[in-house]
């Protein structure tokens, strides 16, 4: 997989956008850029995945730079609920699993 | 509702003892993933199967088996369990044999003590 690099942690206002960073440098041209979500002690959730265009669904948009090596995950109006730890992932495309990281741990509040 | 269901919820249980954690995939899921995730290590991949067969081995102990039946349910046998393995055993599912859209289920918390 390629490695990737996120914030900790990061802190956001209920009803504002979640902008998530995540570098992933070393990315080859076949790999896709997952997002994953684990609120408190649930099963990891799917979020998003992308290439190289940027990819919007009712969860979240995905904005990767033109060189792609880095992503952002833009949650637009987060709430309490969206308190979670996000994981971005760039599976090599070679193997069938994926590697969690420490991810980044979003604390949205009121 | 991912639509993966493990059961039990939770199992204590002493040391030296077996347990069998259970996993039913989504409907139409071929493959089946465990997970291990615990404070100190985060969540990692333990085994997957495909359509019955083993496709990928991650850090699993020797301790540890698991196997997927005809139905595709799947079973993760632990024995000779240790306080160390307390923690959340995931099981995730997806259609193919990449997991990377893979669909998570709520977990079985095992505490050995």
């Amino acid at each position: 997989d390629a490695k990737t690099t996120q914030p900790p942690s990061m802190d956001c206002a209920e009803g504002r956008a979640a902008n998530l960073p995540c570098n992933h440098s070393t990315i080859s041209g076949n790999e896709y850029v997952y997002w994953y979500r684990q609120i408190h002690s649930q099963g990891p959730q799917y979020i998003i995945h992308g290439l190289k265009n940027n990819e919007t669904n009712e969860m979240a948009s995905l904005i990767i730079t033109e060189d792609r090596k880095s992503s952002t995950l833009i949650l637009p109006h987060a709430t309490l609920r969206d308190t979670a730890v996000y994981y971005c992932i760039a599976p090599n495309s070679g193997y069938s699993t994926l590697t969690f990281g420490k991810g980044t741990m979003l604390l949205v509040s009121p | 509702d991912s639509g993966v269901t493990q059961t039990p919820k939770h199992l204590i249980t002493a040391t030296g003892q077996r347990v069998t954690l259970r996993c039913s995939p989504r409907s139409g899921d071929l493959s089946v993933y465990w997970y291990q995730q615990s404070l100190d290590q985060g969540l990692q991949f333990l085994i997957q199967y495909y359509n019955g067969e083993e496709r990928a081995k991650g850090n699993i102990l020797e301790r540890f088996s698991a196997q997927q039946f005809p139905d595709l349910h799947s079973e993760l046998n632990l024995s000779s369990l240790e306080l160390g393995d307390s923690a959340l055993y995931f099981c995730a599912s997806s259609v193919g044999i990449m997991n990377t859209e893979a669909f998570f289920g709520q977990g079985t918390r095992l505490t050995v003590v």
